[in-house]
This record gives structure tokens, sequence and C-alpha cells, in this order.
């Protein structure tokens, strides 16, 4: 079975440029989920989908971070304009339940640097 | 505010001495508490969920336990391979509420 696919591995762009993140779940696995884990600090959560729909957006920082999931398939976060503090992991993560039995299934993260 | 604090922040082992990994935490009704492995430039790896207070888990070398304010991950006899970071997480029993993170614990195995 493929695992969570995150792509690019890493990305380094200008303060002020547009960065789009991509994760491409688990076959079948309904729930969603991104976080980011910025420098020296711990994971957080962003936000979650079922299916195509946002479930739960309680952790996207403002208006200049935009995630869609089409047709409930892979999800893409946008960054744009991308400031300074916008560097860390971004992590994105699936399961089919809650997450509780067989826990969140995580890709190996974007790893994005804003210079 | 659900929270999560591990400690220590990084601890260095000889091959074969075991030591244990604290996870504290604060959470309105918890749901599971979660044990991931994290090696460099990958993502974390699920290994337990707990689910209430006085339940163990094992997994090789590795066993968690929890408590009503804590949980333990026991490394026994741990080997070179075992270094890597160990993250605790909490989930709130509200919902399909997100996972609440611990900043982790980096282990070292010296050989």
């Amino acid at each position: 079975e493929a695992g969570v696919t995150q792509f690019p591995s890493h990305s380094v762009i200008e303060k002020g440029q547009t960065v789009t993140l991509r994760c491409d779940p688990i076959s079948g696995h309904d729930n969603l989920y991104w976080y980011r884990r910025v420098m020296g600090k711990e994971i957080k959560f962003l936000l979650h989908f079922v299916k195509e729909s946002k479930q739960d957006e309680s952790g996207m920082p403002n208006n200049r971070f935009l995630a869609e999931r089409t047709g409930g398939t892979y999800s893409t976060l946008k960054v744009q304009p991308a400031e300074l503090e916008d560097s860390g992991v971004y992590f994105c993560a699936s399961s089919q339940d809650i997450g509780q039995i067989y826990g969140y299934t995580f890709g190996s993260g974007t790893r994005l640097t804003v210079v | 505010e659900d929270q999560v604090t591990q400690s220590p922040e990084a601890l260095r082992l000889q091959e074969g001495e075991s030591s244990s990994l604290n996870c504290s935490y604060t959470v309105s009704g918890l749901r599971g508490l979660f044990w991931y492995r994290q090696d460099p430039g990958k993502g974390p790896e699920f290994l337990f969920t707990l689910y209430s207070a006085g339940e163990e888990k094992e997994k090789e070398r590795l066993k968690a336990t929890l408590t009503k304010k804590e949980s333990f991950l026991h490394i026994t006899a741990p080997k070179p391979e075992d270094s890597a970071t160990y993250l605790c997480a909490v989930q709130r029993n509200s919902g399909n509420t997100p996972l609440v993170f611990g900043k982790g614990t980096r282990l070292s195995v010296i050989a």
C-alpha cells in the first residue's frame, strides 16, 4: 500500500512569492490533515478535510493560506504571498477512521524556506 | 487549552541502557494519547494509542503506559536503531478534534 506522498520535498522561495504544496493521501482515506512544524516548536494543526469538505480550519494562521481538496482525493496548500515566518516543515496526514486504531499516517513533509 | 509537555528534550543512552521518556498532558476529556517515532527527514510514524489510565502497550523494546496526567515510553535495552525523535500527542474527546503534539524527545543510542 502506497503511503502518504508529499511534494515537493523541499522548496526555497523569496518573500512575497507563491508556493503550492501537494499531498496525495492513502487511497480510500476520507480524512486528510495538514500540520506544520516551525523551527523549535511543536507540530501544530492547520486544517482537516473529510472528503472534499473542510471539517476544521481553525489552525490556519491567516488568509494567505488556502487549502483545497479536489474531488476528495489529493489536496493542495497554497501560501500567497509567502512571509518569512511561514518557513517550516508542512506535514500531511490521512486516516480512514478518526485515527485512533491505526493512528494517522503522515507523509515525509515539505520543508519550506522563505528567504 | 490542551497542552503536552515532553521531557527530557534530548537523551543519550548507551546501547542496552534502559530508560523512560515522559509526556505530561492536560486535556479536557482525553480520547486518546498517541506516541509517534520520527526519523530525520521523515514524517511521524505511528507507534501506539492509549485510551485510559492504567493501559499499557508494547512493541518490541518499547512499552507505553498511561496515567491521568502523564504517559511514559519505556525503552528496554535500546539499540542504535532506536535513535529517533519520539513524539507524544493527545486528542480531545469531542468530535474529530486534531492532535495536539509535544515538542518531542530526541533519543540517541550509542553503540
